[in-house]
C-alpha cells in the first residue's frame, strides 16, 4: 500500500535552533497534515495543506505543499523546550478510493535541549 | 483540551472479559474513525463511519466490534482480546469522510491486556 518517508527520525537539538523535517510520498496527494503528539495524548493538529505551492504557518510553525504534490515539509523556528514531541505528518492520496483513509509517515521524535 | 473525548482514559482487562471504549464529540462532525497506535508508531486506521454508517475495515479482527449509536457517539466494543491488542485506542473524527477535512483526535484510551 501507499506508504510515506518521513525523515529524519529522530533529532537532538538545542533550545533556540531551527527545526526542518519532511515527508515524501510515491504518489500524487491532494492533502497534507501535520499532526504533534505529547506523551499521553492524542496527535493534535499543527497545519493542514490543500494545494500544491501552499505556504502556511501558525506562530512558529510553517509547512508547505511541495509543488510535485508528492512531499511536504515542516520547520520549526526558534524552538523551545515544549517543542518536544513525536511530529507526524500525514495526508490523503489523490488516487486514493477509500474516503476518509489518512496515510502516516512514521514519524519524527524531537527533543530539544534547554 | 481536545474537542474529541475518549472513556475511559485506562482499561486494563482479562483476555477473557467485555468492555467497550467511548468515543464523543459535539462538534457535528459526520465522520468517526478508531485508531490503534503502539509506542511511537503511527496510528493505524480501524474503523471508519460516515453519518452513522461503517465504511470502512480495515480488517479488523471480530474480537473487536464498533458501533455507532448516532452521529456523536462512537463505541469500540472489545471481547476475548490477546496481549498485542495492548495499545493506545484513539478516537477521531472530521466534518466528512471524504479526506479533505482533516481529523481531530482524542486522547486516546490506553489499553492493556492481561
Amino acid at each position: 500500500g501507499q506508504q510515506l518517508n518521513q525523515s529524519p527520525q529522530s533529532m537532538f537539538i538545542q533550545e533556540g535552533e531551527d527545526v526542518s523535517m519532511n515527508c515524501t510520498s510515491s504518489s500524487i496527494f491532494n492533502t497534507w497534515l501535520w499532526y504533534k503528539q505529547d506523551p499521553g495524548e492524542g496527535p493534535v493538529l499543527l497545519i493542514a495543506l490543500y494545494k500544491a505551492g501552499e505556504l502556511t504557518s501558525n506562530g512558529r510553525l510553517t509547512a508547505q505543499f511541495g509543488t510535485t504534490r508528492k512531499d511536504s515539509f515542516l520547520n520549526i523556528s526558534a524552538s523551545i523546550p515544549s517543542d518536544v514531541g513525536i511530529y507526524f505528518c500525514a495526508g490523503r492520496d489523490a488516487g486514493g478510493t477509500s474516503y476518509g483513509k489518512l496515510t502516516f509517515g512514521q514519524g519524527t521524535i524531537l527533543t530539544v535541549h534547554p | 483540551d481536545t474537542e474529541v473525548t475518549q472513556t475511559p482514559k485506562h482499561l486494563v482487562m482479562g483476555m477473557t472479559n467485555k468492555k467497550s471504549l467511548k468515543c464523543e464529540q459535539h462538534m457535528g462532525h459526520r465522520a468517526m474513525y478508531w485508531y490503534k497506535q503502539k509506542a511511537k508508531k503511527p496510528p493505524e486506521l480501524m474503523f471508519v463511519y460516515s453519518y452513522e454508517k461503517l465504511s470502512i475495515n480495515e480488517s479488523v479482527p471480530s474480537r473487536f466490534s464498533p458501533e455507532c449509536p448516532n452521529s456523536s457517539l462512537l463505541n469500540l466494543h472489545l471481547h476475548a482480546l490477546q496481549p498485542e491488542d495492548s495499545a493506545l485506542y484513539l478516537c477521531a473524527s472530521s466534518q466528512e469522510a471524504t479526506g479533505f477535512e482533516p481529523q481531530h483526535f482524542g486522547d486516546g484510551t490506553r489499553l492493556s491486556i492481561l
